[in-house]
This record gives C-alpha cells, structure tokens and sequence, in this order.
C-alpha cells in the first residue's frame, strides 16, 4: 500500500527556518517531489529529488532519504507570502498527494 | 508558454443533476491527470491519461464519473448524476511525461473547477 505523512500545521515567525516533514510508503518510489497551493490557488512545482541528499534552489531546499523512505522541505527567510499549503508525492507507481502541511507566517 | 486550461472556474448544480468539465493541457504534454480535492485536503488523484489512453482510474467512481481524452489533447470528465459530497474543486495537470516512473517530472496544474452541488 501507499501511505504518506506530514504534520498537518506548522508556525514560523517572518524571516526564520521552518522544515516540513515527510516520511512515505509507497511501491515502485522514485524520488520525492514537493508542491506548494495557496489558497484558492493551484498546487505549483517546487522540487523533485530523484536521489539522496539535499537540493537547493534558493530559499527552498529539499532533502531525500530513501532508505529511511523520509524527506524535508526547508524554507529559510521566511516571507509572508510563504504562507501556504505544502504537499510531498511520491512518484511511485502511483501519484499520491497527502493531506498536506499548512504552513503560517507569523508577522 | 500557455499552461493548463479549465473551463468553468466556477459551477453550481443541483444534486442529481450532471456536469462536465473541459481541460486543455500544455500543448505537446503526453500526460493528462484529472484531481479532485475537497476543502482542506490533499489532491486526489482519479485519473490518468498517457495520450489517449487510461494509465490509471482506479479511484474514478465509475458509476457516476466518465473521462475521455479526445485525440489525446484535450479531455473531459463528467459526473451524472452528482451528489452532494461531489462538491470540490477538480484540478487537471499536465506533465511532460508520467510522474511515475525514475525520471520524475514537473506536473503543470489548471487553476481548477470549483464545483458546489446543492
């Protein structure tokens, strides 16, 4: 079966790191992807990690470990506008979205 | 580059009643998925196209949900008839190639049909 987690809320403060976690099951994984929905929005890409260790791009970085099927998406000088949901998939065989990470920005 | 286009945006209906739902993709994208995503969770995915062909509908309620990709370009999903709990917003993606599989790569999301049935 397939199955994912990530804490469903998470409070930073403007300007501060906040990493959000995720740890997955699934069959036939393939690497980790990272998705970002504001409000009313559609879920834009961030990152895809194929293999482990950390990518970076930008403020956002994303790590992989595959053998401890866990992953992390770390968002530094947090702005305002990071306010939003953030969703891990797996691309196993099949493409699942969890519940998601809401993620407020304290001024 | 235009991205994924949906139409309507926004679609009010009675219980029972049907309705569709058109999605054109980011020309040349081979990968087609149709989301549903209920207020305050994640997408869920109910069905894949790879070109004109179905990959995976095994979350598509099949008694009440219909998709078709037209010559593997445009698609449409239908409901009838609709019911209450069917009120969401339904997101179609694009990608290049399928998610699944090691390459990996970036699905392009419509900005949805919110649909509310009453």
């Amino acid at each position: 079966g397939q199955s994912l987690e990530q804490p469903s809320e998470v409070t930073a403060v403007e300007g501060a790191i906040v990493q959000i976690n995720c740890t997955y099951q699934t069959s036939g994984f393939y690497g980790l992807s990272w998705y970002q929905q504001h409000d009313g929005g559609a879920p834009t890409f961030l990152s895809y990690n194929a293999l482990d260790g950390l990518e970076e791009t930008g403020r956002f970085s994303s790590f992989l470990s595959r053998s401890d099927s866990y992953g992390y998406l770390l968002l530094q000088e947090l702005q305002m506008k990071d306010s939003a949901s953030y969703f891990c998939a797996p691309p196993g065989d099949k493409i699942i979205f969890g519940k998601g990470t809401r993620l407020h920005i304290l001024p | 580059e235009a991205g994924v286009a949906q139409s309507p945006r926004y679609k009010i209906i009675e219980k029972r009643q049907s309705v569709a739902f058109w999605c054109n993709p980011i020309s040349g994208h081979a990968t087609l998925y149709w989301y549903q995503q209920i207020l305050g969770q994640g997408p869920k995915l109910l069905i894949q196209f790879q070109n004109n062909g179905v990959v995976d509908d095994s979350q598509l309620p099949k008694d009440r949900f219909s998709a078709e990709r037209l010559k593997g370009v445009d698609s449409t999903l239908k409901i009838q008839p609709a019911k209450l709990e069917d009120s969401a917003v339904y997101l179609c993606a694009s990608s290049l190639v399928s998610m699944t599989g090691p390459r990996g790569t970036e699905a392009f999301f419509g900005q949805g049909t919110r649909l509310t049935v009453v």
